[in-house]
C-alpha cells in the first residue's frame, strides 16, 4: 500500500544533542510537510516543500532545519533540542494540485528530551 | 493567531448517542473544511470534508453541518460507538494553507 512512513516511531535524545527524524513516502507526492504536535494541541506546521522549493513558516525556530534529497525522502533536523521541543513530529504529503485539500499523514515520531 | 477555534476540548458520550464537535473560523478566504480523525499512536486521517457551497454533507454516521454566514461548522457522529473514540481535528483551508483546530478528544463509553 502507498503510504507515508516515519522512522523512528520513538526517539530519545539528550538536551542539546542533534537529532534527525526521517520521513519516506511511496505516494510520489511533490509536497511534503513537517508538523509539530504537542499534547492536546493542533498540529503546528513547521515547514513544507513544493518539490525542492523549501517554505519555512515565519515562527519556526532556526533550531529546526529540513532536507529533501529526493521526492521520496524528507528529514527534520533539530540542531540543539531543548526541553520544549519534546513533541510528536508528523510528516504529511500532498499533490501540488490537492495542497490544502488532502494531506496524508505518517504515524509520527514521538521525541523525548532527557 | 488561532484561525480555527474548536470546542469542546474533550467529550464523553454513551454508546449509541450523538457526538457533536463545533468549529469556528475567521478567515473568509477559507473554502475547504475537512475533519481529521486521529487514534492514539497514529497520524491524523481524513474523515470527511465539505465546501462552503453546501450546508450539509453526510457520509454514513458522520455529518458535517456548515453555516457560512456564521463562519461555523460542526461534526455530528450519530450512533456513536466505542471504536469512534479518538481525537478529532477540524481544519480550514484556502487551497494553499491548511489550519487545524486544537482537537477534541472523544470517548464513547460502552
Amino acid at each position: 500500500d502507498a503510504m507515508v512512513i516515519q522512522n523512528p516511531r520513538y526517539q530519545v535524545t539528550q538536551f542539546g544533542k542533534p537529532v534527525t527524524l526521517s520521513c519516506s513516502q511511496t505516494l510520489n507526492h511533490n509536497v511534503m510537510y513537517w508538523y509539530q504536535q504537542k499534547s492536546s494541541q493542533a498540529p503546528k506546521l513547521l515547514f513544507h516543500y513544493y518539490d525542492k522549493d523549501f517554505n519555512n513558516e515565519a515562527d519556526t525556530p532556526d533550531n529546526f532545519q529540513s532536507r529533501r534529497p529526493n521526492t521520496s525522502f524528507c528529514f527534520l533536523d533539530i540542531r540543539s533540542p531543548g526541553l520544549g521541543d519534546a513533541a510528536m513530529y508528523l510528516c504529511a504529503t500532498s499533490t501540488f494540485r490537492d495542497r490544502g485539500l488532502t494531506q496524508h499523514f505518517g504515524d509520527g515520531t514521538r521525541l523525548s528530551i532527557l | 493567531q488561532q484561525q480555527v477555534k474548536q470546542s469542546p476540548q474533550s467529550l464523553i458520550v454513551q454508546k449509541g448517542g450523538i457526538s457533536i464537535i463545533n468549529c469556528a473560523y475567521e478567515n473568509t478566504a477559507f473554502d475547504y473544511f475537512p475533519w481529521y480523525q486521529q487514534f492514539p499512536g497514529k497520524g491524523p486521517a481524513l474523515l470527511i470534508a465539505i465546501r462552503p457551497d453546501v450546508s450539509e454533507k453526510k457520509e454514513g454516521r458522520f455529518t458535517i453541518s456548515f453555516n457560512k454566514s456564521a463562519k461555523q461548522f460542526s461534526l455530528h457522529i450519530m450512533d456513536s460507538q466505542p471504536g469512534d473514540s479518538a481525537t478529532y481535528f477540524c481544519a480550514a483551508s484556502d487551497r494553499n494553507d491548511m489550519r487545524f483546530g486544537a482537537g477534541t478528544r472523544l470517548t464513547v463509553k460502552p
